[in-house]
């Protein structure tokens, strides 16, 4: 089945100490998204890329970063990790920015210590 | 600016009782994109529908249907008949595409709770 894939699902790492969190997909959209959830708050948009474009949230820290080396997949870098950014993190994709359904992944827990 | 609204933060009912989520939005744009998505224990978030403004068909998908009302801005997402597996945390989303923007605006969610 086409599916967003992400790994892990779940990581540990220590303060401070960078960390890559990654995301795959079978569905060859052309766009992918990286969402923050903490606990028990809505989803909020990281950044996102149309292809190759790099797309960042006016609001997004400079402590995370994405890379996006081909369609199917996009990492998110986390350079410092502070205990704030303890979350799930979601990686989502569409098929264009015409197209607005965005079908997520099962998400990475990410804990900080 | 946009900002969707679903008051109830955690709804109970007991099984195969009916339960509606309500969901009000904010938007100065003509044309937006509203949505629905179920985030199970799990933690997926999964994609259930999407509404354009242009669009004010209510619609029905064996036991969802939803009802979208451009007049009060709300688009209500009812279960019949709820069972223990609809128990998730729904999230009611939004997006205005007018301005460039291509972020799904989230309300808060509303936790369900169906109780067998």
């Amino acid at each position: 089945d086409a599916m967003v894939i992400q790994n892990p699902r779940y990581q540990v790492t220590q303060f401070g100490k960078p960390v890559t969190l990654s995301c795959s997909q079978t569905l060859n959209h052309n766009v992918m998204y990286w969402y923050q959830q903490k606990s028990s708050q809505a989803p909020k948009l990281l950044f996102h890329y149309y292809d190759k474009d790099f797309n960042n949230e006016a609001d997004t820290p400079d402590n995370f970063q994405s890379r996006r080396p081909n369609t199917s997949f996009c990492f998110l870098d986390i350079r410092s990790p502070g205990l704030g950014d303890a979350a799930m993190y979601l990686c989502a994709t569409s098929r264009s920015q015409s197209s607005y359904e965005q079908y997520f992944g099962p998400g990475t827990r990410l804990t900080v210590t | 600016a946009q900002k969707v609204t679903q008051a109830q933060t955690e709804i109970s009912v007991v099984e195969k009782e009916d339960v509606t989520l309500d969901c009000v939005y904010e938007t100065r744009d003509t044309t937006y994109y509203l949505f629905w998505y179920k985030q199970p224990p799990s933690g997926e978030l999964v994609f259930l529908i999407r509404r354009n403004s242009f669009d004010e068909q209510n619609e029905i998908s064996g036991r969802y249907s939803w009802n979208f009302q451009k007049s009060t801005s709300s688009f209500n997402f009812t279960i019949t008949a709820s069972q223990v597996v609809d128990s998730a945390v729904y999230f009611c989303a939004l997006l205005s595409p007018g301005a460039g923007s291509y972020q799904l605006t989230f309300g808060k969610g509303t936790k369900l709770s169906v109780i067998p």
